[in-house]
């Protein structure tokens, strides 16, 4: 399996602002996914990270709010915009070898919106 | 769309008890079935996978998982529970294959506190 990365492991952020998490991988992948856990529930996939184009974004999880880069095969970013309480998560980056294969999660990203 | 349910949300056992979690999933198309572990303070872990072949898998630590197609469950089962098995549980169930590679669903958690 690969070794992932998240940075910032936790943050606490102002009502209105934005944070932007890191995730890194040890070695190329080809595929990247950003999750969300809210406090109390399971995942839910918030999109894939696709190199060098758009994301694919799930139903009812839109551009403007979570924009996500992905310059290479091996890092992406993912932003959280115009922050408000109820963003208030752990951000997970998954990984997987194949576009058909295993996902592998990083620690989270635990973010506090005051 | 997909939906995958874990029938516990908090199970409590003590050591050397048998152990058996539900997870049913809703579509009955070809899919993918996973457990993930996440110790207490640690992430998310793969505890053992189901992609074709024999139904019943085993994974780490001793813990195994049955398929059933004909029911849509991915039971995980331990003979014998140890303190250190204290943990969430969570199932998840790849949905239709895309373009875009597997999107995991997953189930709701199931909270496991061994006594020892």
């Amino acid at each position: 399996s690969a070794v992932i990365s998240q940075k910032p492991s936790r943050d606490i952020c102002q009502r209105g602002t934005s944070l932007t998490i890191q995730c890194q991988v040890d070695s190329q992948v080809t595929m990247m996914f950003w999750y969300r856990q809210q406090p109390g529930q399971s995942l839910t996939l918030i999109a894939t990270a696709n190199q060098g184009s758009e994301a694919t974004y799930e139903s009812g999880f839109v551009i403007d709010k979570f924009p996500i880069s992905r310059p290479n095969l091996t890092f992406s970013t993912l932003t959280v915009s115009n922050l408000s309480p109820e963003d208030s998560s752990i951000y997970l980056c998954s990984v997987s070898r194949e576009i058909t294969d295993t996902q592998y999660f990083g620690p989270g990203t635990r973010l506090t919106v005051l | 769309a997909q939906s995958v349910s874990q029938h516990n949300h908090h199970v409590i056992l003590s050591e050397a008890a048998s152990l058996e979690l539900g997870c049913n999933y809703s579509y009955g198309g070809t899919v993918n079935l996973f457990w993930y572990v996440q110790y207490p303070g640690q992430h998310l872990q793969l505890l053992l996978k189901y992609f074709s072949g024999d139904p019943l898998v085993k994974g780490i630590k001793g813990f195994e998982a049955e398929f059933i197609k004909s029911k849509f469950s991915f039971n995980l089962r331990k003979p014998s529970v140890q303190w250190s098995d204290t943990a969430e549980y969570f199932c998840a169930v790849n949905d239709l294959p895309r373009e875009y590679g597997n999107k995991l669903v997953f189930g709701a958690g199931t909270i496991l506190r061994v006594k020892s």
